[in-house]
């Protein structure tokens, strides 16, 4: 199966501008999908496919993707932004469809 | 609102066998949604176990397919996991999803999640 990568982490101040990045085969052919995980919390679901942010998602979360690379995008960072995020997405590489999470990358708000 | 909990004993001795169900709330476990499980060791990040359909179809992770099983109990509306042969590198936090359907695949419901703590 394929694997995703991502930064361990990136720092942005606060009311500017972070991009988060995920790599990996699996995003040729699927869409990926953005968890924003804060201490002691299950993840939550910000972000998916490109265009469909959740409902009580705030709109300066987007993403977008290229080949095989996608990206999440925290415009105007605030403090509650500070968390870890996980990229996600389908592989069919193997014998059956499974599913597979990037390392994570904690933002951290300045 | 959909709803899960993640239930089951928090200590494992080694070699033993780590059990969790998952009850779900504000859903049928019989729509068309497949249902996960997803584990967290303690500071890393999310690693994902399995799925399971209402018909009994399944797919695991490679990783842990040798001693992963994802059973489910419609008449109860939850489902369950049993990993076997435990070390302490099984010590994690368990969450069960759901996850959307629709050709969508995304998590978009999570328990609360359980810490399993694999020590004699």
């Amino acid at each position: 199966s394929s694997e995703l990568t991502q930064d361990p982490a990136v720092s942005v101040a606060l009311g500017q501008t972070v991009r988060i990045t995920c790599q990996g085969d699996s995003l040729r052919s699927y869409y990926a999908s953005w968890y924003q995980q804060k201490p002691g919390q299950a993840p939550v679901l910000v972000f998916y496919s490109e265009t469909n942010r959740p409902s009580g998602i705030p709109d300066r979360f987007s993403a977008s993707s290229s080949g095989n690379t996608a990206s999440l995008t925290i415009t105007g960072a605030q403090a509650e932004d500070e968390a870890d995020y996980y990229c996600n997405s389908r592989d069919s590489s193997g014998d059956h469809p499974i599913y597979v999470f990037g390392p994570g990358t904690k933002v951290s708000v300045l | 609102q959909v709803q899960l909990q993640e239930s089951g004993p928090g200590l494992v001795k080694p070699s033993g066998t780590l059990s969790l169900n998952c009850a779900v709330a504000g859903a049928s476990i019989s729509s068309r949604n497949w249902w996960s499980w997803v584990r967290q060791p303690p500071g890393e990040g999310l690693e994902w176990i399995g799925e399971i359909y209402h018909t009994g179809s399944t797919n695991y992770n490679p990783s842990l397919e040798s001693r992963v099983t994802i059973s489910i109990d419609k008449s109860k509306n939850y489902f369950s996991l049993k990993l076997t042969s435990v070390t302490a590198a099984d010590t994690a936090v368990y969450y069960c999803a759901r996850e959307a359907g629709g050709g969508w695949d995304i998590f978009d419901y999570w328990g609360q999640g359980a810490l399993v703590t694999v020590s004699s």
